[in-house]
């Protein structure tokens, strides 16, 4: 199946900061990628909806100033946690599809902790 | 709205042991329905899918899923499981194959016992 890798796998900022993640469909154009979050114990939540050169569609309760998503080539989304707080701690996943791929491949996913 | 339903929170099985495990959707229209399977800390990797056809799917690892419209079930079942199946598993339904998001049911959590 197609690639797709997330960077940094783990990252641990204090509180008030920015952190960027980065998700990389490295062998398809992924024309769509999807930002889910997973707390602990919990299922995939979809934070938001990235389609390429768009702005992203967000989900009901989730911040678009906080979680900043741009998805400027076929290739690359970011999403961008601003003025992180201990209560944005969680599992960060991407997913990508695109073209003739005909599913989502899930990135590995990021590990943020907020001090 | 489509929903997931995984009434199992958390199953244990004696390796070798033949496994299922239960999932529940509700969504209008034909569903497209994915099992997952998730390690400790890591991504997620596609077990199976079901689009149409065959309403019983085959994966990898040796897993296989079977569509029951009637029952809005996509249970997966394993006849033989091995320790290294340990992991949480993901029941998840797409309004399309790919450009739609996935909604994920809460998991099930397998361990798997000598």
């Amino acid at each position: 199946g197609a690639v797709v890798s997330q960077h940094p796998s783990r990252v641990i900022c204090k509180s008030g900061t920015s952190v960027k993640i980065e998700c990389r469909s490295l062998d398809f154009q992924a024309t769509t990628m999807f930002w889910y979050r997973q707390f602990p114990k919990q299922s995939l939540m979809l934070m938001a909806t990235s389609n390429e050169g768009s702005k992203a569609t967000y989900e009901q309760g989730v911040e678009k100033d906080k979680f900043l998503i741009n998805h400027a080539s076929l290739t690359l989304s970011t999403l961008t946690v601003t003025s992180a707080h201990p209560e944005d701690s969680s599992f960060y996943i991407c997913s990508a599809t695109g073209g003739e791929v005909n599913e989502q491949f899930f990135g590995p996913g990021t590990r943020l902790t907020v001090l | 709205a489509q929903s997931v339903t995984q009434p199992d929170i958390h199953i244990t099985v004696s390796e070798g042991a033949s496994l299922e495990l239960r999932c529940n959707y509700s969504y209008g229209a034909t569903p497209y329905l994915f099992w997952y399977v998730q390690s400790p800390g890591q991504g997620l990797q596609l077990l199976l899918k079901y689009f149409s056809g065959d309403t019983l799917v085959q994966g990898i690892k040796g897993f296989e899923a079977e569509f029951k419209r009637s029952q809005s079930s996509f249970n997966l079942r394993k006849p033989s499981v091995h320790w290294s199946d340990a992991a949480e598993y993901f029941c998840a339904v797409a309004e399309s194959s790919g450009n739609t998001p996935l909604v994920f049911g809460k998991g099930t959590r397998l361990s798997v016992i000598a």
